[in-house]
């Protein structure tokens, strides 16, 4: 069926660089999208959110950009510091109704 | 701190038992979602409520049902329990209808059957 997936299930970046984070998705139809990070332990936290009537969205060292040609989404980090440490999810809405889709999620780890 | 509570944070429980997960969401949420997170399926969507009715089901075995109250709580019921039910379970509310819209997520429950 329709799905979300990552490209890579690892990242380790220095601390202080910047993190770039990608996820493709499948469905078309898919009009609203999330990043979560989840940290050891805990439940995922929200960090952005994208409608797909936008190809670009920033928040606090966070930006996340959309490209609907090609069904790929990517978060970005800057200045990485070691409390970014997480797995990192993105997640679909088709708008139908449905819950979110989550893809699989990438650990990043942030090295000194 | 999500502002919704999942109880209780661990579970061991043996094959063939059932159990019961509750779920307290954010004050003004009216939708409760729950999602199970295994190491090789990551989070997957179980059953969504809305203001006490069900309003879509995702992979959710016949084994397990759920019900949100009219206090909006939420409960999740896994009988038959298999080692393959070893899993954390999580429960998001959002006060939206549909899913566009920020989920906000409890801190789980670990299930380990034995």
């Amino acid at each position: 069926g329709e799905s979300v997936g990552l490209h890579l299930p690892t990242l380790s970046v220095q601390e202080g660089d910047n993190s770039i984070i990608n996820c493709a998705y499948s469905n078309s139809a898919s009009d609203y999208f999330i990043w979560y990070k989840q940290e050891s332990g805990k439940g995922p936290q929200f960090i952005i959110d994208i409608r797909s009537n936008m190809d670009k969205r920033q928040g606090q060292r966070v930006t996340v950009l959309l490209n609907k040609t090609v069904k790929h989404l990517s978060l970005q980090i800057a200045a990485t510091q070691p409390g970014d440490s997480a797995v990192y999810f993105c997640a679909e809405n088709t708008g139908s109704g449905y819950a979110l889709n989550f893809g699989k999620g990438t650990s990043l780890l942030v090295t000194p | 701190d999500s502002g919704v509570t999942q109880t209780p944070k661990h579970l061991i429980t043996a094959t063939g038992q059932r159990v019961t997960l509750r779920c307290s969401p954010r004050s003004g949420d009216l939708s409760v979602y729950w999602y199970q997170q295994s190491l090789d399926q990551g989070l997957q969507f179980l059953i969504h409520y809305y203001n006490g009715e069900e309003r879509a089901k995702g992979n959710i075995l016949e084994r397990f049902s759920a019900q949100q109250f009219p206090d909006l709580h939420s409960e999740l019921n896994l009988s038959s329990l298999e080692l393959g039910d070893s899993a954390l379970y999580f429960c998001a509310s959002s006060v939206a209808r549909g899913g566009r819209t920020e989920a906000f997520f409890g801190q789980g429950t670990r299930l380990t059957v034995v």
